[in-house]
C-alpha cells in the first residue's frame, strides 16, 4: 500500500507528557500538511512543510507544538506538555507537488487520535 | 480567512431519496474541492471544480459550481447505505493555496 501511512493510530498520554505523531507520505510526494480535526470544529490546518523547510505554520499554536519534515524519514509532528485541550485526531496529508489551487491533490492518512488523560 | 459554511450539518434519510448538500461563501473561490469522510479514516477527494457553473457527475453524485464561485452544491441520487459519511467542501484560502475545509455535512443512509 503505497498510501500516506501515520503512526500510531491512537496515542493516549497523561497531561505534561510528550507525543509524537508520524507521518510517512505517499512515495514521490515532498509535501506534507498536518490538520487537526475536533467534532464541533472540522478540519483546521496546522502546518505545511517540504522536505527540511516548514513552509506555513500560521495554524500552529505557538508553544508546545513543532513539526518538521527531514530529508530521510517520516514527517513528525509533537507536542510537548500535553494538555487535555490537545486531544484529537491529527490527519496527515501529501501531495506530489507545489500547491496550485486549481490541481491540487490532498491524499490523507488514516490519522492519529490522541487521547489525553 | 475566508470561510466555508456547510449546510445542513446533519442529514437522515432512507435508501433511495436523494438529497443535496451546499457549501457557501461569501468568498471567491478560484476552486472548490468535496471529500468523504468515513468514521475512522482520512478525507478522500471526490472531485475539484474550478470554473463558474461547472458540472461535474461522479456515478450518482453531481457537484456543482456556483457562476459566482462563492458556492458549491452536491446532490446524490438514489442514495445507498454505502454513502453514509461526512461530506467536506474545501478551498484555498486568501492568498495561500492550502485548502481551508468546512465543518461538513454527516450524512446517515438507512438501509
Amino acid at each position: 500500500n503505497a498510501g500516506v501511512m501515520q503512526n500510531p493510530r491512537h496515542l493516549v498520554r497523561r497531561r505534561g507528557q510528550e507525543a509524537r505523531l508520524r507521518c510517512s507520505p505517499m512515495k514521490g510526494h515532498s509535501h506534507v500538511y498536518w490538520y487537526r480535526q475536533l467534532p464541533e470544529e472540522g478540519l483546521k490546518f496546522m502546518v505545511y512543510l517540504q522536505k527540511e523547510n516548514i513552509i506555513d505554520e500560521s495554524g500552529m499554536p505557538k508553544e508546545r507544538f513543532s513539526a518538521e519534515f527531514p530529508k530521510e524519514g517520516p514527517s513528525i509532528l509533537r507536542i510537548q506538555q500535553v494538555v487535555r485541550g490537545d486531544s484529537a485526531a491529527y490527519f496527515c496529508a501529501s501531495s506530489p507537488s507545489h500547491p496550485d489551487p486549481r490541481n491540487e491533490k490532498l491524499f490523507f492518512g488514516s490519522g492519529t487520535q490522541l487521547s489525553v488523560l | 480567512t475566508q470561510l466555508l459554511e456547510q449546510s445542513p450539518q446533519f442529514l437522515s434519510i432512507q435508501e433511495g431519496e436523494n438529497l443535496t448538500v451546499y457549501c457557501n461563501s461569501s468568498s471567491v473561490f478560484s476552486s472548490l474541492q468535496w471529500y468523504r469522510q468515513e468514521p475512522g479514516e482520512g478525507p478522500v477527494l471526490l472531485v475539484t471544480v474550478v470554473t463558474g457553473g461547472e458540472v461535474k457527475k461522479l456515478k450518482r453524485l453531481t457537484f456543482q459550481f456556483g457562476d459566482a464561485r462563492k458556492d458549491s452544491s452536491l446532490h446524490i441520487t438514489a442514495a445507498q447505505p454505502g454513502d453514509t459519511g461526512l461530506y467536506l467542501c474545501a478551498g484555498p484560502s486568501g492568498g495561500s493555496y492550502i485548502p481551508t475545509f468546512g465543518r461538513g455535512t454527516s450524512l446517515i443512509v438507512h438501509p
